[in-house]
């Protein structure tokens, strides 16, 4: 089954607005994740990233925050703009697999309301 | 700078045929990753290659389907006599090394459609 998953498939938002968008994974184990942004027609693109040993990491606009305790990840947008409009995936490296093996979760919709 | 160049954006193909899809890493790196993704899903893994070698081809299916990355010129993957089930986008993506927060650039993806 996956390992990896999200809450919600789709996410709308008034432009301004803070986003949050979460994601839940099984592997107890996994020591890397990753926030991926796909607009239509294009591959993923790299957002944020962050390791077990960190709870949350912040870049431009974005946090991503970690709960090792109940396996729970979130993608924070601050402000969010008509151009964040695209299809969130978190992913995770599975540690032990021996390769740089990413595991995607499905995917949320965001769709920014202007 | 050219990031994954991935060709041909768009293929179609009819049941039975091959389907060939290239990549061409990003400048200096030598790690390469095809991931499969169908509508409304997330990327599953299917090979990770290294010039030359097939590291881990845990998720590619057993039949029809190969990858290589020879020592020059881009990555293949080959899908032999192709099925409806194939359809799907297939995106690449390169590293300078494969360590285990290694970033990795994707590139556009090629959708290929079996009529």
């Amino acid at each position: 089954g996956e390992s990896v998953g999200l809450h919600l498939p789709t996410l709308s938002v008034q432009e301004g607005d803070n986003s949050i968008i979460n994601c839940a994974y099984s592997n107890s184990a996994s020591d890397y994740f990753i926030w991926y942004k796909q607009e239509s027609g294009k591959g993923p693109q790299f957002i944020i990233d962050i390791r077990s040993n960190m709870d949350k990491r912040q870049g431009q606009r974005v946090t991503v925050l970690l709960n090792k305790t109940v396996k729970h990840l979130s993608l924070q947008i601050a402000a969010t703009q008509p151009g964040d409009s695209a299809v969130y995936f978190c992913a995770e490296n599975m540690v032990g697999a021996g390769s740089y093996q990413l595991t995607f979760g499905k995917g949320t919709k965001l769709s920014v309301i202007p | 700078n050219a990031g994954v160049m991935q060709n041909p954006r768009h293929l179609v193909r009819r049941r039975g045929q091959e389907a060939r899809l290239r990549c061409s890493p990003m400048k200096g790196h030598s790690h390469v990753y095809w991931y499969r993704q169908l509508p409304e899903e997330g990327l599953k893994f299917m090979v990770y290659l290294q010039k030359e070698n097939i590291i881990d081809e845990s998720g590619m299916p057993k039949e029809r389907f190969s990858a290589e990355f020879p020592k020059e010129g881009p990555s293949i993957l080959r899908i032999q006599q192709v099925v409806r089930g194939d359809s799907a986008a297939y995106f690449c993506a390169s590293s300078n090394t494969g360590g285990l927060d290694t970033e990795a650039f994707f590139g556009q993806g090629t959708r290929l459609t079996v009529v």
